[in-house]
């Protein structure tokens, strides 16, 4: 079956960091691949997404590219703020398969 | 209003009472899912709908029931819930089932007590 495994949190960084939150997946076909983040008190935001091998998602300073032949999805920031501080959650869907799945998520906390 | 709408945002229950919980859309999307988020536990899928009919329903006690009346409303009925029951309770709604291109948009869910 499908799963996502993320690194295990919590990540502490100050501020101004460089970010990596690793993400490796197994599919049964050829899934898009998702990143979300969860702010405290509040429901998942999509952060970015990919659709294909090699396609690099991006936004607000993240990035993260699918990596078919690692199968993996690492999320990258070059310099964290104290606003980034949240929990980033990897997904995948396959939606031809009927399938999606969350990783476990990351809790990140960015401090002063 | 635009996004996935929950009601209410925080709720207190005893584990008599009977209570709704109330999810909306008016992005025209036509797949819409519940899912249980419990403290340092992944995300739990609940319920699956595509064009208000169930599609998938992952062994979830018949104390949560849930009613999609239309594309636009998800509920989900909860009767004598119990502590471990206590959980931030997200709905979220897709395009097309199990979108692949778009992803999902989630509400803020709703904090459930039960005491």
């Amino acid at each position: 079956g499908n799963s996502v495994t993320q690194m295990e949190g919590p990540v502490t960084l100050s501020e101004e960091a460089f970010l990596t939150i690793n993400c490796t997946y197994t599919a049964t076909g050829y899934p898009s691949l998702f990143w979300y983040v969860q702010y405290p008190g509040e429901g998942l935001q999509l952060l970015l997404k990919a659709t294909k091998a090699d396609d690099k998602g991006s936004n607000k300073g993240f990035e993260a590219t699918y990596r078919k032949e690692t199968t993996s999805f690492h999320l990258e920031k070059g310099s964290v703020q104290v606003s980034d501080s949240a929990v980033y959650f990897c997904a995948l869907s396959e939606s031809d398969a009927g399938k999606s799945t969350f990783g476990d998520g990351t809790t990140l906390t960015v401090k002063p | 209003e635009t996004g996935v709408t929950q009601t209410p945002r925080h709720l207190v229950m005893g584990m008599t009472n009977k209570k709704s919980l109330k999810c909306e859309q008016h992005l025209g999307h036509n797949a819409m899912y519940w899912y249980k988020q419990s403290a340092k536990k992944p995300l739990e899928l609940m319920f699956v709908y595509s064009l208000e009919e169930r599609v998938e329903n992952n062994s979830v006690p018949s104390r949560f029931s849930p009613e999609c009346p239309n594309s636009s409303h998800l509920f989900l009925h909860l009767h004598t819930l119990q502590p471990e029951d206590s959980a931030l309770y997200l709905c979220a709604s897709s395009q097309d089932l199990y979108e692949g291109f778009y992803g999902y948009t989630f509400g803020s869910g709703t904090r459930l007590t039960v005491v």
